[in-house]
Parts: C-alpha cells; structure tokens; sequence
C-alpha cells in the first residue's frame, strides 16, 4: 500500500519553462490537495478537489492549475514557472473533510 | 479570518511531558482542530484532531478550552524520536486549511 505518491521528487526549472507534477493515492479518497511549503511559513494550500472532476482555488492558487480527471490522482501545472515558484510541494488527500490527511514526500522545485 | 500562532521552537528532555499551545482566534463553532508531525524531507503525518474539550489517543492528548482560542498539544514523556516539527491547522468550514508556521522541538538525552 504506497498512500500518497508525488513525481517527481525533485526538479530544476529555468524561469519561463512549464511542468507537470503528479500526485497519485491508492486509498480510494474523495479530497485531494496541492500545497507548497516555504521556510517559516507553514503550509499554504494551492488547489484542492473535493472529488472526481472537481478542483478549487485555495490560498495562493496565482500561477498554477490543476485537473482532476481520475479519483486516484491530482495534476497540478505550472505554466511558466518562475523564480518564487521555488518551494516543496506536498499533496495530500483524505477521505472526507474534518478527517486525517495522508500527505505524499514532497517535490523539491528550484525555479532558476 | 482565522489565524493560528504556535511558538517558533521549544527544548525538553526525554521523559518529560510537552506541552505545545497554538493561539487560533475567530474560529467558529464547528471548525476542527488537527496537529500534524513533521520530520525533516517528509511529508506532515497527522497526531490529533478535536474540536471541544479533550482528546487522547495512543499518542497524544489534544486539550480546546471552552472559549476555544486556543489548543494544547501534550506529549507524554518524549524521545528522541520526537524531535520534530509541529505544525497546527484550523479547518474553517468554508474549506479554509490555515496552518501555524510550525513548532520546532528538540529533545534533549
């Protein structure tokens, strides 16, 4: 049982370049998220879906998208990455709302 | 809007009980309480989650006064392995995750 898996683990983009990061869960959950994590500053939520062909705005959506287009994973987009992109990024999914969230190892992204 | 305030770090010593308190104004009544774990190139591991009065569970303790401005975090007798970071959430109901910048704690030997 793997829980939460996030592709790729690490990446190095040059500013203006687009990528793709996948975030897969095999726990059949409803609820997924995109959040990034920068020093001192906690987790800010990015997207979330609450179900299949479903996705929403969270805190700081500015320059990234999402799909939703399989329950198993979550698609989250940058267009044209640029430097204060820079960040870990977690996905993290849960059976309903108000319950415990499974939370992937992250992708470490440098926008240079 | 809701915010959460945690202490940025804190020491103790194996065998004594933590305590670590997230200050979290205008919360409405049925917004959730959650207490995450952290080590370091890791995910957030979830410990707790309440939102009245006392939790425990094999862990943790998770103590929410009555005026619900704040929450407590009790670890019983830490470890080592529990030198990490604590990370507070509020869930508004609305879908608002708001996180506290995180508690760093050190266990000493």
């Amino acid at each position: 049982n793997a829980g939460v898996t996030q592709t790729p683990k690490f990446r190095v983009l040059k500013t203006g370049q687009s990528m793709t990061l996948l975030c897969a869960q095999d726990m059949n959950h409803e609820y997924m998220y995109w959040y990034r994590q920068d020093p001192g500053m906690g987790l800010r939520l990015i997207h979330y879906s609450v179900g299949e062909g479903t996705t929403a705005k969270g805190e700081v959506p500015d320059g990234y998208n999402v799909s939703r287009l399989k329950k198993q994973n979550f698609l989250l987009g940058l267009e044209s990455a640029a430097p204060s992109q820079t960040s870990v990024y977690f996905c993290a999914s849960s059976s309903r709302q108000y319950t415990e969230a499974f939370f992937g190892q992250g992708t470490r992204l440098t926008v240079v | 809007l809701a915010k959460t305030t945690q202490p940025i770090s804190m020491d103790s010593y194996e065998g004594q009980e933590v305590n670590i308190t997230c200050s979290h104004n205008n919360i409405a009544t049925n917004d959730y309480i959650t207490w995450y774990q952290q080590f370091p190139s890791q995910g957030p591991r979830f410990i707790i989650q309440g939102y009245k009065t006392k939790v425990t569970n094999e862990v943790a303790s998770l103590f929410i006064p009555a005026d619900r401005k704040s929450s407590t975090l009790s670890l019983p007798r830490v470890s080592l392995s529990d030198t990490a970071v604590y990370y507070c959430l509020v869930e508004v109901s609305n879908y608002q995750l708001i996180w506290g910048a995180g508690t760093k704690l050190i266990i000493k030997p």
